[in-house]
């Protein structure tokens, strides 16, 4: 199947800071990338669809000024959490959509903000 | 109301027997699409099976089956033959419209948490 990459893996950072995740798909070229949070033990939820060349799409109660997402080129899609606090605390995950249905995921970021 | 809907937030089941994952949607788009994935202790989603909507019959992928219940909007899971390593979260997803039509975007069920005993 189609790999997808996210750096980095973990990130502590504190309570101000702006923090950049990077997703990329390595063996395909994907348009189409997503940003999925996942807080602890519940399910994930679908941030923003990221399309190359153009602006991302937020879901409903996303601040897409605190959440910016950058998908600069077919392989490679950013998250920058700006000013993040500690409810910004979570799992990241993107995923890549290849020309077919099935979106792979990355290994996921998970973020802790102090 | 709920788009997806998995009822067994746990189960637990014995090595080498198969396992019915739980899985209901709400739709009224007439094309969409329903998506399995596993979500080991590491994190990683890892995609099991994909069965569309206009799909004739239900997929199949190794060891991994959806029956697929359209009438009763229902899109279980079926792991014949269980292993240890299969112990993980399993969520049902759901893309609702054309894929590519720009609203591709997946929306979880809550998950299930398989443990499979020895």
């Amino acid at each position: 199947g189609a790999v997808v990459s996210q750096h980095p893996s973990r990130v502590i950072c504190k309570s101000g800071t702006s923090v950049k995740i990077e997703c990329r798909s390595l063996d395909f070229q994907a348009t189409t990338m997503f940003w999925y949070r996942q807080f602890p033990k519940q399910s994930l939820m679908l941030m923003a669809t990221s399309n190359e060349g153009s602006k991302a799409t937020y879901e409903q109660g996303v601040e897409k000024d605190k959440f910016l997402i950058n998908h600069a080129s077919l392989t490679l899609s950013t998250l920058t959490v700006t000013s993040a606090h500690p409810e910004d605390s979570s799992f990241y995950i993107c995923s890549a959509k290849t020309g077919a249905e099935t979106q792979y995921f990355g290994p996921g970021t998970r973020l802790l903000v102090l | 109301a709920q788009k997806i809907t998995q009822t067994q937030p746990g189960m637990f089941v014995q090595e080498k027997e198969a396992v019915t994952l739980d899985c209901t949607y709400d739709t009224s788009d007439p094309s969409y699409g329903l998506f399995w994935y596993k979500q080991p202790s590491s994190g990683e989603m890892i995609f099991l099976i994909y069965q569309g909507s206009y799909d004739q019959q239900n997929a199949t992928e190794g060891r991994y089956s959806l029956n697929f219940q359209k009438a009763r909007k229902s899109a279980n899971l079926v792991i014949s033959a269980s292993q240890l390593g299969d112990s993980a979260m399993y969520f049902c997803a759901m893309r609702e419209g054309w894929s590519g039509g720009g609203a591709d975007g997946l929306t979880f069920g809550k998950g299930t948490h398989l443990i499979i005993q020895p």
